[in-house]
């Protein structure tokens, strides 16, 4: 039983593009989030899409959009790329929000 | 708003040693309680969870105690291995798991042989 799926595992980008990032969860789970970890830090809620729809989100700028598909897979999307976005970017997915999450091993991204 | 407030590292403890890892958190409501452990080059695995008052969350060796009054859910283990070295994160939900996770910063724990 596949768990979270992210990709890509790395990914270096150049300050002011754009970069998407995709999420696969768990078989049965039809809830995603995503986080951002600094180096050093806790990971920061950034949204939570069910059902196709942004359901949550925290407290970051709208260069942070995602995408969930019929299919429950999520997209990140981040624009205008800032030094600061370096991160490892987490998916996590639940079955309805409830019970507990199972987290994919991220997407480390680095700006340059 | 809620946080967590966690004891600050890195710790490091020979093989067999008592572990305590602090953690404070504040809250609006009744939230639940959880410890997550991150592997090197791994993403998040739920180590134990607690979702109400005086419940007591356990797994692989490790226990963690809801306590209202203090607000708090320390982690212990009466005997650490080498392989628990990793990074061990707190955190909360207002529900269990409904909204999203507030996470502490993170502690990393060295276990030496």
């Amino acid at each position: 039983d596949a768990g979270v799926t992210q990709s890509p595992t790395h990914l270096i980008k150049t300050r002011g593009q754009q970069v998407t990032l995709r999420c696969s969860p768990k078989s049965g789970h039809d809830t995603v989030s995503w986080y951002q970890q600094a180096l050093g830090q806790g990971p920061q809620f950034i949204f939570q899409y069910y059902e196709e729809e942004e359901r949550q989100r925290g407290n970051f700028p709208d260069r942070f959009s995602g995408h969930q598909f019929p299919n429950y897979s999520s997209e990140l999307n981040v624009n205008a790329l800032l030094l600061g976005d370096s991160a490892l970017y987490l998916c996590a997915s639940s079955f309805r929000g409830l019970g507990g999450y199972t987290f994919g091993s991220g997407t480390r991204l680095t700006v340059v | 708003g809620d946080s967590v407030t966690q004891m600050e590292g890195p710790v490091t403890l020979s093989e067999e040693a008592f572990l305590t890892i602090n953690c404070t958190y504040t809250a609006t409501g009744y939230p639940s309680l959880f410890w997550y452990v991150q592997y090197p080059g791994e993403g998040l695995q739920l180590l134990l969870k607690a979702t109400k008052a005086d419940d007591k969350g356990s797994n692989k060796g490790f226990e963690a105690t809801y306590r209202k009054e203090t607000t708090s859910f320390h982690l212990e283990k009466g005997s650490v291995q080498v392989s628990d070295s990793a990074v061990y994160f707190c955190a909360l939900s207002e529900q269990d798991g409904a909204n999203n996770l507030f996470f502490g910063t993170g502690t990393r724990l060295t276990v030496i042989p």
